[in-house]
């Protein structure tokens, strides 16, 4: 499967503690997304990478969160302390090169509940 | 502020009873309109992307349309298996896509 992949699916945290999810986004796909989505709502922008470099932070991203993109490839979003507001779907998705088409290829998700 | 607005938010259609969905956008400078199909615990698979008003795209029952305010995703003589929530993003800014809220389409066997 050459599709985006990440991991854990689900995750259940107890308030306070630190998370980490991974994505592996398309091989040949150099940009990145991070989103949160909450039931009922459409997928909401976190931050965005191209290649390693992090471009773009949304102003809603706290600074418990933080996201990485090492040597370009998998990117890790980690949410520290966290709280039961921070439970949602978080999706990453990635784009082809620049000049490509524009859509963006999801993932499944990770699931996370804050208990 | 750069804002996309979908409607209705829930649409329950009987087998074969065509519609239309809205998505009527807000922002300076599109760089694209899409839209995605998201079935229940899943991430959004994409459909299609629009660009310049007039501009119509379609796969198998489903069709899109954009104009300067708004794009309409009709699904002509709709299959059970259609059922899905349609999101509507549009590119913001340099890098970031705003997504609407999607409708939830329901079709009755």
């Amino acid at each position: 499967d050459t599709g985006v992949s990440q991991d854990p699916r689900h995750k259940i945290t107890k308030r306070g503690q630190n998370v980490t999810f991974r994505c592996d986004p398309i091989s040949e796909h150099n940009r990145l997304y991070w989103y949160r989505q909450t039931l009922g709502q459409g997928p909401e922008f976190l931050t965005y990478f191209q290649n390693e470099a992090q471009l773009e932070k949304s102003r809603l991203l706290s600074d418990r969160f933080s996201a990485e993109r090492p040597k370009g490839s998998f990117s890790t979003l980690e949410i520290q302390r966290t709280e039961q507001g921070d439970s949602a779907m978080y999706l990453c998705a990635s784009r082809p090169s620049p000049g490509g088409p524009g859509e963006q290829y999801f993932g499944p998700g990770t699931r996370l509940t804050v208990t | 502020e750069d804002q996309v607005t979908q409607s209705p938010e829930a649409l329950r259609l009987q087998e074969g009873e065509s519609s239309s969905l809205n998505c009527s956008y807000t922002v300076s400078g599109l760089r694209g309109l899409f839209w995605y199909r998201q079935d229940p615990g899943k991430g959004p698979e994409f459909l299609f992307t629009l660009y310049s008003a007039g501009e119509e795209k379609e796969k198998e029952r489903l069709k899109a349309t954009l104009t300067k305010k708004e794009s309409f995703l009709h699904i002509t003589a709709p299959k059970p298996e259609d059922s899905a929530t349609y999101l509507c993003a549009v590119g913001s800014g340099t890098y970031k896509y705003i997504f609407g809220t999607g409708t939830r389409l329901k079709v009755l066997a």
